[in-house]
């Protein structure tokens, strides 16, 4: 099975906002509203950011956002914060499967 | 507070098979899958497969010839089992719950995940 492609890397400066993709094909993002995003810091393991594409879990803050149109879901940050600067990556259900993504390394400037 | 924690040996010898478990405390095995996902140094996360309490497991196409995923309910947990290694299994794996509805999948709950090196 192919990961799910996202951007090996994005920047933005405190207070702006970015957003991450990643694309899948019609067999795992396209056919479920089931993608999830997981933040990771060095040597940490991954956190649940996002749920069923858009949704967060408790705890997590409203400056994480996501959402999907066709093959591709997307991540975006809100007023960026030091604190964010991670890897990220998103999930896809796919029936008997799990696909991630390649992972995208967040740099705040 | 459910927690997972990943153990077995840190060294494994090339074509010898690894071998982990993952401990549930907090919670019960029951009714949930549990997924194995390791991640090569420096490179991103690749799922393994995962076992659904009532003992069924489905794995990654790419892995399924060496990989078993078992069950210990009674131990509350559940182990990997990776054939044949070589060098390219070298990686920090982690267990995590994979909360699975009718509605919706996600992994809610992480190991810290555990260091495997393939090497003689």
């Amino acid at each position: 099975q192919s990961a799910l492609t996202q951007p090996a890397s994005v920047s933005g400066s405190p207070g702006q906002s970015i957003t991450i993709s990643c694309t899948g094909t019609s067999t795992d993002v396209g056919s479920y509203n089931l993608v999830s995003w997981y933040q990771q810091h060095p040597g940490k393991a991954p956190k649940l950011l996002i749920y069923e594409v858009s949704k967060r879990p408790s705890g997590v803050s409203n400056r994480f956002s996501g959402s999907k149109s066709g093959n591709t879901a997307s991540l975006t940050i809100s007023g960026l914060q030091a604190e964010d600067e991670a890897d990220y990556y998103c999930c896809s259900y796919a029936s008997t499967r799990r696909v991630f993504g390649g992972g995208t390394k967040l740099t705040v400037l | 507070q459910v927690q997972l924690q990943e153990s077995g040996p840190g060294l494994v010898k090339p074509s010898e098979t690894l071998s982990l478990t993952c401990t549930v405390s907090g919670g019960s095995i029951s009714p949930y899958y549990w997924s194995w996902i390791r991640q090569p140094p420096g490179k991103g996360l690749e799922w393994i497969g995962y076992i659904y309490y009532r003992g069924s497991a489905n794995y990654n196409p790419s892995l399924k010839s060496r990989v078993t995923i078992s069950l210990d309910t009674p131990r509350n947990q559940f182990s990997l089992k990776v054939s044949s290694v070589t060098a390219a299994d070298t990686a920090v794996y982690y267990c995590a719950r994979d909360l699975v509805t009718t509605t919706t999948q996600f992994f809610d709950y992480w190991g810290q995940g555990t260091l495997v090196t393939v090497s003689s």
